[in-house]
């Protein structure tokens, strides 16, 4: 079975430009969240989604958005890209609802770079 | 607030030898304990966790991890590294809501 799978790999982009990050679950699983990790640290957790419904939010601004889809998988929004947007975009899936007590499988992720 | 701390950036051990990496977390409510390791270009992968029972936690690839409420420290052990272990190594803590907090990881490299 194929594992968390992210698109695009690589992204470059400039100041002001929206992006649209893409990932598909590990077959079955129901629940997505998306990580931001800026080189040389820790992932930081932007969102969760389960069963197409937000139930976890970050400490991101409202530039950022994301959804998700019936066949869950999930895109990952971000407008008026800053320089600090630059960063490795993780998605991870999980089978039930999320909660922090599951085993989370991640992506390779996506790594953005904004110039 | 709520947050993770591990100690060491960057941990060079030779092949064969003891290592630990250590984490710690401030937290007021029951936790959940988690340690990922990332290998280069790769997403993270779950070593262990922690959810309650005994302190004492096996994970894969021969690492084990200690939960220490009094010292609220969960240090992630290995009795004798391989060169394959070398990758980045993080400490992540939930609080039983939907926000997994990560540390600034530990970079391991085993040296022959």
């Amino acid at each position: 079975d194929a594992g968390v799978t992210q698109s695009p790999t690589h992204l470059i982009k400039t100041r002001g430009q929206h992006v649209t990050l893409r990932c598909s679950p590990i077959s079955g699983h129901k629940s997505v969240s998306w990580y931001q990790q800026v080189l040389g640290q820790g992932p930081q957790f932007i969102f969760q989604y389960y069963e197409k419904e937000e139930r976890g939010r970050g400490n991101f601004p409202d530039r950022f958005s994301a959804r998700q889809f019936p066949n869950y998988s999930s895109e990952l929004n971000v407008n008026a890209l800053l320089l600090g947007d630059s960063a490795l975009y993780l998605c991870a899936s999980s089978f039930g609802t999320g909660t922090t007590n599951e085993k989370l499988f991640f992506g390779s992720g996506t790594q953005l770079s904004v110039l | 607030a709520q947050s993770v701390t591990q100690l060491d950036s960057q941990v060079p051990v030779f092949e064969e030898a003891p290592v630990e990496l250590r984490c710690n977390y401030s937290s007021s409510v029951s936790v959940y304990l988690f340690w990922y390791v990332q290998y280069p270009n790769q997403g993270l992968q779950l070593l262990l966790k922690y959810l309650s029972g005994s302190t004492l936690v096996k994970g894969i690839n021969g690492f084990e991890a200690e939960f220490n409420k009094s010292q609220t420290s969960f240090h992630l052990r290995k009795p004798s590294v391989h060169i394959s272990d070398t990758a980045e190594y993080f400490c992540a803590v939930s609080y039983n809501n939907n926000d997994m907090r990560f540390g600034a990881g530990t970079r391991l490299t085993v040296k022959p």
